[in-house]
């Protein structure tokens, strides 16, 4: 079994400021984990991607997540916020699963960008 | 330009009609999906099919169905058994092979049914 858990619904930060957008997951495998971004009434956008290579990944515009394993932690950071960067991000686990690999999507965590 | 293509953007519908939402892909991708998406509630899985002429249920299939006769091609049929069909609608595709599971999303199609 697997699940994903956003820890906050909504983050709020100023232009210019850092983002920390927090994902847990738990699965019974060695996971792939995923974020995507989603600007309004519009399809998700794959940001970065962990498949057992590098614990630290780096993905489009600027943002990069760390995997740490001993805290199931998937956290998306960015250095500096971007009035664009104001969207929806989903945090994702996919693990195999009767020879599947479903993912499962956490709620998603609403990024706010204030100038 | 490879990618997925969700048509139409909007759709509208009188309640007690079937309506069928298309969804096409272009990357060779073997695995496609729906997923439905309310406000507040991120995306959750209404079928999936990870080959041809074969299709799995997700966590919300009732009230609808779906069909995988072509690998480029996976429509949804909203029924009207369907209670809250009211939502918008996105598709997805992926590769089934080891490491290569990120999926690609169409735009969406947003649902309204009165």
């Amino acid at each position: 079994a697997q699940s994903v858990t956003q820890l906050d619904s909504h983050v709020s930060v100023s232009e210019g400021t850092p983002v920390l957008l927090r994902c847990n997951y738990s699965s019974s495998y060695s996971p792939s984990l995923f974020w995507y971004v989603q600007h309004p009434n519009k399809g998700l956008q794959l940001l970065l991607k962990y498949t057992s290579a590098a614990t630290l990944v780096k993905g489009i515009n600027g943002f990069e997540a760390e995997f740490k394993k001993s805290e199931t932690s998937f956290h998306l950071t960015k250095p500096s916020a971007h009035m664009s960067d104001a969207a929806e991000y989903f945090c994702v686990v996919s693990a195999p699963s009767g020879g599947s690999y479903i993912p499962t999507f956490g709620r998603g965590t609403s990024l706010i960008v204030h100038p | 330009d490879g990618g997925i293509t969700q048509s139409p953007k909007y759709l509208f519908r009188k309640e007690g009609q079937n309506v069928t939402l298309s969804c096409e892909q272009n990357l060779n991708h073997d695995a496609m999906y729906w997923y439905r998406q309310d406000p507040g509630q991120g995306l959750r899985l209404i079928y999936y099919s990870q080959i041809v002429n074969d299709f799995q249920k997700g966590d919300i299939a009732e009230g609808y169905s779906v069909s995988r006769e072509k690998k480029e091609s996976f429509p949804l049929t909203v029924t009207s058994a369907q209670k809250n069909p009211t939502a918008f609608y996105l598709c997805a595709s992926s590769q089934t092979r080891v490491g290569s599971y990120e999926q690609y999303f169409g735009p969406g199609t947003r649902l309204t049914v009165t």
